[in-house]
């Protein structure tokens, strides 16, 4: 089943933060966050394990509350490059552990100066 | 390295006509995954590979759309006939991952897509 995202879009000026949220109705293994740019590829963002593990990359990290199944994603003092649509891929629970990511219909960033 | 690898761009076909994709991952990754992205519907698995066996054909929306992976360097995709409905941007992912039972702890590397307009 899809995960939810929230919001669909939101728009920064260069500088302020935003979250945005990945719920799913299924327990989960780990969640994957993926930038898009418009008319390229999803980009890796980073993977999320444990419940409550915090990750980063640059000013961007992210949080995995498995109890509550549901992740979020934190911009801190946006840039310009931080514009795009941003996806949450969930790894469900599953015996077969077959490592297939669902992922929500994502949420669109944009940043402005 | 070279990152994960597909042909063509851009396709433009006529409905009915038969369409090939082709992928090839990154050299070592052990999993390859086909997806479909529209506005609609986002981003969808349609098959996904492990050690060149399909683990889950299950996304594959009919009969029409069939996938290979004859050995661990190529992939393809093929809709018989196409139509309309199946214009889309199509990606191809990989990455390494243990034998099915473990945790996908590894991320997905993405090619640049086909854009596919089925006339």
């Amino acid at each position: 089943q899809q995960p939810v995202q929230s919001p669909q879009a939101v728009i920064l000026r260069e500088g302020e933060d935003a979250v945005i949220n990945c719920s799913s109705s299924k327990a989960l293994y780990s969640v994957h966050w993926y930038r898009q740019k418009h008319g390229e590829a999803p980009v890796f963002l980073m993977i999320l394990l444990k419940g409550g593990e915090q990750k980063g990359h640059e000013k961007i990290s992210a949080s995995f509350n498995e109890k509550k199944q549901q992740s979020s994603l934190y911009l801190t003092a946006s840039q310009l490059s931080y514009s795009g649509t941003y996806f949450c891929g969930t790894e469900k629970t599953s015996g077969a552990g077959s490592y297939q990511l669902t992922f929500g219909k994502g949420t669109k960033l944009s940043v402005i100066p | 390295d070279a990152g994960v690898i597909q042909s063509p761009r851009h396709e433009v076909t006529e409905m009915g006509q038969e369409v090939t994709l082709r992928c090839k991952p990154i050299s070592g990754h052990n999993s390859l995954f086909w997806y479909r992205q529209t506005m609609m519907r986002g981003l969808e698995l349609l098959i996904y590979f492990n050690n060149n066996v399909p683990i889950d054909d299950s996304g594959m929306p009919e009969d029409r759309f069939s996938a290979k992976m004859p050995n661990a360097s190529f992939s393809t995709l093929k809709i018989q006939p196409s139509e309309p409905r199946d214009s889309a941007v199509y990606f191809c992912a990989s990455s390494l991952n243990g034998p099915p039972g473990g945790v996908g702890n590894q991320p997905q590397h993405f090619g640049d897509g086909t854009r596919l307009s089925i006339l």
